[in-house]
């Protein structure tokens, strides 16, 4: 089993529109997420960290955490062309002291 | 704000031949990473380094690599025998505490000929 799974995509939505991605963990003692963007050729770009159950809004962005379904989502509201990119899901593994990068999902927004 | 620099941007060598790639994390932070990213895959934890010596190691990080904090700012990465398979992006992060957020530097482009 890996130990973040996302599907790859692409998704694709219309401006506009709510995008909704996902991603699920192995790690069942995992106490911190993280959502990053990245852009082709470019480093990740962190956009959003959870830590408790629950949602936590930061503008557009909602992250949404169920720990025992071992469940990390993000929402993007209003979907703009600007937010096409590679999203990256990462969990803290307290097992092994690293942080771990799901392969991401590649997020198209149509104009 | 601060952030995590890297140099060079971009690096050609030759296989066989040793490289370095150099990081300044942010200057409060504590933990020290070096991940990898070959072309259109995903990005991979090589080391995580705390207190002057590796935390944490992936099985990709064999005795061809090795990482050093020389000076109290500096973060490198040395490649020993660089192999055409070593070709990839090599990203530097950092963290203040363990388990909070990863800042990542712009990274470094390594091509090995």
């Amino acid at each position: 089993q890996k130990e973040v799974e996302q599907n790859s995509g692409p998704l694709s939505v219309p401006e506009g529109a709510i995008a909704s991605l996902n991603c699920t963990y192995s790690d069942r003692g995992s106490q911190s997420f993280f959502w990053y963007r990245q852009y082709s050729g470019k480093s990740p770009e962190l956009i959003m960290s959870i830590y408790s159950n629950g949602d936590k809004e930061d503008g557009r962005f909602t992250a949404q955490l169920n720990k025992a379904s071992q469940y990390v989502s993000l929402l993007i509201r209003d979907s703009q062309p600007s937010d096409s990119a590679t999203y990256l899901c990462a969990v803290w593994m307290d097992s092994s002291y690293k942080l771990i990068f799901g392969s991401g999902t590649r997020l198209l927004v149509r104009p | 704000e601060p952030e995590v620099t890297q140099t060079p941007s971009h690096q050609v060598t030759q296989m066989g031949q040793e490289v370095i790639l150099r990081c300044v994390p942010i200057s409060n932070h504590l933990y020290f990473y070096w991940y990898r990213q070959i072309l259109g895959q995903k990005v991979e934890f090589l080391v995580s380094f705390y207190n002057n010596e590796i935390s944490e190691k992936s099985e990709i990080f064999d005795d061809q690599f090795s990482v050093e904090r020389p000076d109290g700012s500096n973060f490198t990465l040395k490649i020993r025998s660089t192999k055409l398979e070593d070709s990839a992006m090599y990203f530097c992060a950092s963290m203040p505490h363990r388990n909070t957020e990863a800042f990542f530097g712009q990274g470094t482009r390594l091509t090995v000929v």
